[in-house]
């Protein structure tokens, strides 16, 4: 069966450090994975999504960015964080290519910059 | 650019009453609405979908209505439980893109 693990759970980092997330899904081949972000008390943003390594499509302009190093591996970054990039992260997987399916979420990872 | 408009955004019912979330889409090429509940500080989960060809999917107590001319869809919860409250979340998506967009969320309430 397929899982999608995303880590960390929990992140406090400082105005201006950098960032790093990561997910990886198990147990299929050739994903169409995704970065979302839910403000407090917000619906599901959609920052980045990608259908195939190196292949990354941006949503929203920001100063965050995606990476896929490997087919079922994806990452969300940052040089330097705001404040208001505050948020629940959530990566998601989909089986690719084909009709639009289910999107299957991670645990998220809550992160505070402070 | 695509956008899905979601309402409301918190309601309350009492335990057995029927719920109603609506959404709207503005992607006419939009062919699949899934709709997702998460629960308080965990993922969200998908509870029923709809894909453009079929306009009604019920499941037990959850039914979806789609009516492509209006982009429109709504989710129908009948004889609600106190473990029906949660966030519910809309999502459009359109053939081929597998880009997921969705609404803003509803915060359902189940009073006992």
């Amino acid at each position: 069966s397929q899982t999608i693990h995303q880590w960390p759970a929990t992140l406090v980092q400082p105005v201006g450090s950098p960032l790093s997330l990561e997910c990886t899904v198990e147990g299929t081949s050739n994903p169409n994975l995704y970065w979302y972000r839910q403000a407090a008390g917000r619906g599901l943003q959609l920052l980045f999504y990608s259908v195939g390594i190196g292949q990354i499509s941006s949503e929203v302009p920001q100063n965050l960015s995606a990476s896929r190093p490997q087919d079922r591996q994806f990452i969300l970054s940052s040089k330097k964080l705001l404040l208001s990039d505050s948020g629940f992260y959530l990566c998601a997987w989909s089986i690719g290519p084909g009709l639009d399916t289910e999107a299957f979420f991670g645990q998220g990872t809550r992160l505070t910059v402070v | 650019g695509e956008n899905v408009e979601q309402h409301p955004s918190t309601l309350s019912v009492q335990e057995g009453d029927s719920a109603v979330i609506k959404c709207t889409y503005s992607d006419s090429a939009s062919n699949y609405f899934p709709w997702y509940k998460q629960e308080l500080g965990k993922r969200p989960q998908l509870i029923i979908d709809i894909r453009s060809n079929v306009g009604e999917k019920k499941d037990q107590r959850i039914a979806v209505t789609l009516n492509k001319t209006a982009k429109h869809f709504s989710l129908h919860i009948t004889e609600t439980q106190p473990e029906d409250s949660a966030v519910y979340f809309c999502a459009a998506s359109r053939g081929g893109t597998y880009k997921y967009i969705f609404g803003t969320g509803t915060r359902l309430k189940v009073l006992a």
